[in-house]
């Protein structure tokens, strides 16, 4: 069991948003603005497209946006497009000796 | 062209020992806190442990699952890190990767957003 809860699929068709939720606790995702998202194609490495809750690293998409409430972190997705259709992981910094805690993962299917 | 290259994984029997290895280019390796980090087969990632610069110390954390059985060091001079791993058992097995943090300017985040990515190395623990 992940320490981070994520749905475990999401879809949407084109053109559309979606948002994937990520609840930890005031251990992890509340206590830091330290979440991350990292998208991953089937046999790739993951790649980071946003880092402390809401920021983009460079060449990351606008289309990729992140946000965080009490112990819950989303990341939304606008004008769904097919090449987005990957699996997405929440990250965050944790106060226990494990310091980093991911989600369970979330695939999203573009319909 | 900043790189990782993982390397070590294979087939090794319940309660063995392997070392992976990571060699890094493209980066000021010396600077440069790394992390590893796993994938079992069909699941999810998982932190493993994260070594720091060796001007910091070079200390080393490790998640629960590994700690007291899995040893992280780095070789500066060969720009690689290593993570050895003792007394293996089956729920090790996984795809390993080497990872360090993003940084922007002089501000890395090496233990919260992971930038740079390993193409991975597989460990199977099987009898």
């Amino acid at each position: 069991q992940s320490a981070l809860t994520q749905p475990a699929s999401v879809s949407g068709s084109p053109g559309q948003s979606i948002t994937i939720s990520c609840t930890g606790t005031s251990s992890d995702v509340g206590g830091y603005n330290y979440v991350s998202w990292y998208q991953q194609y089937p046999g790739k490495a993951p790649k980071l497209m946003i880092y402390e809750v809401s920021n983009r690293p460079s060449g990351v998409s606008s289309r990729f946006s992140g946000s965080k409430s009490g112990n819950t972190a989303s990341l939304t997705i606008s004008g769904l497009q097919a090449e987005d259709e990957a699996d997405y992981y929440c990250s965050s910094y944790t106060m226990s000796s494990t310091l980093v805690v991911f989600g369970g993962g979330t695939r999203l299917t573009v319909l | 062209e900043v790189q990782l290259v993982e390397s070590g994984g294979g087939l090794v029997k319940p309660g063995g020992s392997l070392r992976l290895s990571c060699a890094a280019s493209g980066f000021i390796f010396s600077d440069a806190w790394m992390t590893w980090v796993r994938q079992a087969p069909g699941k999810g990632l998982e932190w493993v442990g994260r070594i720091k610069r060796k001007s910091g110390g070079g200390t080393t954390d490790y998640a629960a699952p590994v700690k007291g059985r899995f040893t992280i060091s780095r070789d500066d001079s060969e720009n690689t890190v290593y993570l050895q791993m003792n007394s293996l058992k089956t729920e090790d097995t996984a795809l390993y990767y080497c990872t360090t943090g993003y940084c922007i300017g002089t501000r890395c985040h090496y233990d919260d957003a992971f930038d740079i990515w390993g193409q991975g190395t597989m460990v199977t623990v099987s009898s």
